[in-house]
């Protein structure tokens, strides 16, 4: 079955400390993999994805994420963490021959100042 | 920048009786999308909309669900008879191309609230 997997429900930092969430999918044949951000009472946002090519996408503000084929794994990152990143970080996936995407379960991002 | 708007923000709704939610997608946009959140559950896809049919729907969205187009604008999801497991954040989305091709715009979502 098709899943997304993210290993972390709440992730707390400080300012300026390093970012790694995981996402792992699960998915039978080629996909395209996203992140969403979702800052408090707001909208999902696409933050960025990946469709082909250089596996290693930079979105916005400062956040990359690598596409790791052999893991499964598509992580988001980011070197140096603000306030302003507090919000619920979503990673989704979608096939190639699918219209809908399917999410992970979110992991919520609170950065201390 | 354009945005996809719903309404209401918040439904608070008895068992068993109708909602209708509300979305006005992006004007260019030409595939709709709704997603549920159930409290502290994954983001779910319920249904997607192109060319004035249903393109795909999940498990989830059964006889209960009904999507429409009633005019150019609106794209609305009907829930017929509310059910307590129905409360959750309904995310109404849209993209110019298939989401295979062109990324989601989602709404701010409405809260419906069953009890």
């Amino acid at each position: 079955a098709q899943s997304v997997s993210q290993h972390n429900h709440h992730v707390i930092l400080s300012e300026a400390a390093s970012l790694e969430l995981g996402c792992n999918y699960s998915y039978g044949g080629t996909v395209n993999l996203f992140w969403y951000v979702q800052y408090p009472g707001q909208h999902l946002q696409l933050l960025l994805k990946y469709f082909s090519g250089d596996p290693l996408v930079k979105g916005i503000k400062g956040f990359e994420a690598e596409f790791i084929k052999s893991k499964f794994s598509f992580n988001l990152r980011k070197p140096s963490v603000q306030w302003s990143d507090t919000a619920e970080y979503f990673c989704a996936v979608n096939g190639r021959s699918q219209g809908n995407l399917i999410f992970g379960k979110g992991t919520k991002l609170s950065v201390k100042p | 920048e354009p945005e996809v708007t719903q309404t209401p923000s918040h439904q608070v709704t008895q068992m068993g009786q109708e909602v209708i939610l509300r979305c006005v997608p992006i004007s260019n946009h030409l595939y709709f999308y709704w997603y549920r959140q159930i409290l502290g559950q994954k983001v779910e896809f319920l249904v997607s909309f192109y060319n004035n049919e249903i393109s795909e729907k999940s498990e989830i969205f059964d006889d209960q669900f009904s999507v429409e187009r009633p005019d150019g604008s609106n794209f609305t999801l009907k829930i017929r008879s509310t059910k307590l497991e129905d409360s959750a954040m309904y995310f109404c989305a849209s993209s110019l191309r298939q989401a295979i091709d062109s990324p989601l715009h989602f709404g701010n979502g409405t809260r419906l609230t069953v009890t």
